[in-house]
């Protein structure tokens, strides 16, 4: 099994240009989430799903679209990147069992736009 | 809307012990605790459910206050690998989930 994978590892963008960060998971996790971390502030919450088809904004989603077309993949854009957005970008992915629903992250895209 | 966590950063010695608190204004299902090494993904140690639970893994233990919305991480006898910043997240309804800004790790020999 190979977890929670992210691509790219690295990007770096000019102010305006967009890109998609692609998050694939094979554990058939039904919830899968992105987050950006930047120093001091942890990890917070941009988008989410809950299962095939569906998203739903988190703590910070401004700037930021996703879409869940197949269970295993969620994808995050960004239309219009702004230098607010460098950050490292993680996905990760868990079950949905309250009591087993720990969260398995991928290894981190870490985006710098100029 | 993030818990907060306390305190920010502690130094140890080898061998000694330290708590990581965890605290937050709206009600919870659940916390997780999370480690993360410098420059690499964050690694799930332990999920506490409502109802005052503890846990234990090793020498890492955790409680959880539903009560008092609160969680601490418990580190005895600390060794060089638990250096590393510590994460809660908790888990509200609808499925939101938000971390703390993280605790920071650092034991020496």
């Amino acid at each position: 099994n190979a977890g929670v994978t992210q691509t790219p590892k690295f990007r770096v963008l000019k102010t305006g240009q967009s890109m998609t960060l692609l998050c694939a998971q094979d554990m058939n996790h039904e919830y899968m989430y992105w987050y950006r971390q930047d120093p001091g502030m942890g990890l917070r919450l941009i988008h989410y799903s809950v299962g095939e088809g569906t998203t739903a904004k988190g703590e910070v989603p401004d700037g930021y679209n996703v879409s869940r077309l197949k269970k295993q993949n969620f994808l995050l854009g960004l239309e219009s990147a702004a230098p607010s957005q460098t950050s490292v970008y993680f996905c990760a992915s868990s079950g949905t069992s309250r009591n087993n629903n720990e969260q398995f992250f991928g290894p981190g895209t870490r985006l710098t736009v100029l | 809307q993030q818990p907060v966590q306390s305190p920010q950063a502690v130094i140890l010695r080898e061998g000694e012990d330290a708590v990581i608190n965890c605290s937050s204004s709206k009600a919870l299902y659940s916390v997780h605790w999370y480690r993360q090494k410098h420059g690499e993904a964050p690694v799930f140690l332990m999920i506490l459910l409502k109802g005052g639970e503890q846990k234990g893994h090793d020498k890492i233990s955790a409680s959880f206050n539903e009560k008092k919305q609160q969680s601490s991480l418990y580190l005895t006898a600390s060794q060089l690998s638990y250096s590393g910043t510590y994460f809660c997240g908790t888990e509200r309804p609808g499925n939101q989930f938000y971390f703390g800004t993280g605790t920071s790790l650092t034991v020496i020999p």
